[in-house]
């Protein structure tokens, strides 16, 4: 069982350039979203999806944009990177239908370096 | 406001000791749940103990316990039995809604680092 998968688990960037982190998941699950974490500041919600074609967003939604076309799959893109971006990125899902406890299943996170 | 606060930046414990890991919540909803989970230092973050609001029970899971106290708006993670694989950063979540809800987020505390020593 793969769960949720992120690529690239490691990138570096340069200010202005732009790039898609990619997540999917196999569970079948409605709901993923995207957080980063920075120190000291927990994990933060950017983006969220409750199904195909549904998203919106979360607390630090700035500078990132979401798409949602199928249901196993969330890519994050970042249209112009800033330094601010640096950040570990993870993706999480969850089964959103009867008896959920909305308990989030995460990828193995993004470490994003802009410079 | 903040809504999950975790006042505890770092904590210390030796091993085979109890440890309680504070945090507190902020909500005006009558139905939402609680949950913990577990980072080390690998990075990956692993789900450990769930309490829903209207659990009259405290949850419980092997080693893990989960103190919740409604009133005062707390829902404290104990660790029996500390180990040296516990030494890690835990985080205090939220979802705010019933567990029906669709597509609420999880809102998180900032974390408090458990280190666990011989």
């Amino acid at each position: 069982n793969a769960g949720v998968t992120q690529t690239p688990k490691f990138q570096v960037l340069k200010t202005g350039q732009s790039m898609t982190l990619q997540c999917a998941q196999d569970m079948n699950h409605e709901y993923m979203s995207w957080y980063r974490q920075d120190p000291g500041m927990g994990l933060r919600l950017i983006h969220y999806s409750v199904g195909a074609g549904i998203t919106d967003q979360g607390e630090v939604p700035n500078g990132y944009n979401v798409s949602r076309s199928t249901t196993e799959d969330f890519p994050l893109r970042l249209l112009s990177a800033a330094p601010s971006q640096t950040s570990v990125y993870f993706c999480a899902s969850s089964y959103s239908g009867p008896g959920s406890t909305g308990e989030l299943f995460f990828g193995e996170g993004s470490r994003l370096t802009v410079l | 406001a903040q809504k999950i606060t975790q006042t505890q930046p770092g904590m210390f414990v030796q091993e085979k000791e109890a440890v309680t890991l504070d945090c507190t919540y902020d909500t005006s909803d009558q139905s939402y749940g609680l949950f913990w989970y577990k980072q080390p230092s690998s990075g990956e973050m692993i789900f450990l103990i769930y309490q829903g609001s209207y659990d009259e029970q405290n949850a419980t899971e092997g080693r893990y316990s989960l103190n919740f106290q409604k009133a005062r708006k707390s829902a404290n993670l104990v660790i029996s039995a500390s180990q040296l694989g516990d030494s890690a950063m835990y985080f205090c979540a939220m979802r705010e809604g019933g567990i029906y809800q669709a597509g609420t987020a999880l809102i998180f505390g900032k974390g408090t680092t458990l280190s666990v020593s011989s």
